[in-house]
């Protein structure tokens, strides 16, 4: 039980390239998060999705778009790479719709764009 | 909105020393609550939650927290440090923001930085 993954663990782009991050997690969650993390800003939601087939925005949505076409996986696109977006991302999931049950989170993906 | 507070950025503790990791929420009705715990280039790992009952929770790795409705109020506590617990400690509140289902994610605090000298 690999619990929540996410590839790749480092990139580095250049202004204007695109690129997709890889979240996957083996706990049948229905719900799954992408955050953001900045020095000093904490974590802020990007997109997140209650099932397969579904998506929603979060906090900080611009620049980012998501695809959930498995259960098991949530895709985050950067279709155009901006210097802002320079970031460590997470992925999350959580198995329960009460806000209350826990989120698992993965290892993190750190992005640098030049 | 919902907000959290995490008013100390840094933290220097000595190893055996008690520690209190401040948090100060915002929010209209009952928050949930959490302590997530996140070791140098890690992810998040919870150390605690709150939604109902009992205020005094207690969480792994020793630690506890207490709600304090009157001050809004969610400090985490552990009464002896160890040098491994040296991390940033985020605090989040969990509710219905986005989308009223309960399935929103979570609201973060800016994280405290804890230093354990020896």
């Amino acid at each position: 039980n690999a619990g929540v993954t996410q590839t790749p663990k480092f990139r580095v782009l250049k202004t204007g390239q695109s690129m997709t991050l890889l979240c996957a997690q083996d706990m049948n969650h229905e719900y799954m998060y992408w955050y953001r993390q900045d020095p000093g800003m904490g974590l802020r939601l990007i997109h997140y999705s209650v099932g397969e087939g579904t998506t929603a925005k979060g906090e900080v949505p611009d620049g980012y778009n998501v695809s959930r076409l498995k259960k098991q996986n949530f895709l985050l696109g950067l279709e155009s790479a901006a210097p802002s977006q320079t970031s460590v991302y997470f992925c999350a999931s959580r198995g329960g719709q009460l806000a209350v049950v826990e989120q698992f989170f993965g290892p993190g993906t750190r992005l640098t764009v030049l | 909105a919902q907000s959290v507070t995490q008013p100390d950025i840094h933290i220097t503790v000595s190893e055996g020393a008690s520690l209190e990791l401040r948090c100060n929420y915002s929010y209209g009705a009952t928050p949930y609550l959490f302590w997530y715990v996140q070791s140098p280039g890690q992810g998040l790992q919870l150390l605690l939650k709150y939604f109902s009952g009992d205020t005094l929770v207690q969480g792994i790795k020793g630690f506890e927290a207490e709600f304090k409705r009157s001050q809004s109020s969610f400090n985490l506590r552990k009464p002896s440090v160890h040098w491994s617990d040296a991390a940033e400690y985020f605090c989040a509140v969990g509710a219905e923001k986005y989308s009223g289902g309960g399935a929103d994610g979570l609201t973060f605090g800016k994280g405290t930085h804890l230093i354990i000298q020896p």
